[in-house]
């Protein structure tokens, strides 16, 4: 099946420093990925769509400066919070659009951020 | 997007069949049904999808009605690690994009 990892599992930051999550399609080749945020006992919230070798689409209300995307190549993507501050702890969670599957969407591990 | 409609929560007897209902009845003719489920501080983990057939597989059934506009995941045989939060989510296709928005779901607990 499609796998989905995420690097690191956890990370624990000061106050206005960056950190960098990786996502990677290990399996297959993902012109798409996505990122999501999800707060405790909430559910995912879909931050911004990724394309290969193009700018990411993000929704409505999120920070494209504060939540910057990089998707590299088709097994890569990356998503930096940059000067994060407190209110940005959560679970980091990325997706992969694999087009074997009638692009089926396969989810990473999650990256739980926890901003001091 | 369609949005979709699914109970809170829900339990069941470990061994018999879990049914969880969702519907959907805002859905368009090229959308399809799609179910993860999520277990406690873990990504989602997709289970089935599906347009206007029934589909099977080693995880799960799905029963689409007819008019689409609801659908029923079946475990067939639940046990214990089947408690998670299952996700009803009807795949809309928005800025050029499939998305997945997702919605509160449904807690199931499975019992001993």
């Amino acid at each position: 099946g499609a796998v989905v990892s995420q690097h690191p599992s956890w990370v624990i930051c000061k106050s206005g420093t960056s950190v960098k999550i990786e996502c990677r399609s290990l399996d297959f080749q993902a012109t798409t990925m996505f990122w999501y945020r999800q707060f405790p006992k909430q559910s995912l919230m879909l931050m911004a769509t990724s394309n290969e070798g193009s700018k990411a689409t993000y929704e409505q209300g999120v920070e494209k400066d504060k939540f910057l995307i990089n998707h590299a190549s088709l097994t890569l993507s990356t998503l930096t919070v940059t000067s994060a501050h407190p209110e940005d702890s959560s679970f980091y969670i990325c997706s992969a659009e694999d087009r074997r599957f009638g692009e089926t969407q396969y989810f990473g591990p999650g990256t739980r951020l926890l901003v001091l | 997007d369609a949005k979709t409609t699914q109970p809170t929560s829900m339990d069941c007897a470990e061994g018999r069949a879990a049914n969880l209902p969702c519907n959907h009845s805002t859905i368009s003719g090229n959308e399809y049904v799609y179910w993860y489920r999520q277990i406690h501080s873990q990504g989602p983990q997709y289970i089935i999808h599906g347009l206007k057939n029934n589909e099977t597989n080693e995880m799960a059934s799905l029963i689409i009605t007819e008019d689409r506009k609801s659908s029923t995941l079946i475990l067939p045989h639940a046990t214990l690690r089947d408690t998670a939060v299952y996700y009803c989510i009807v795949r809309g296709f928005s800025g050029g994009y499939n998305k997945l928005i997702f919605g509160a779901g449904t807690r199931l607990a499975v019992h001993p």
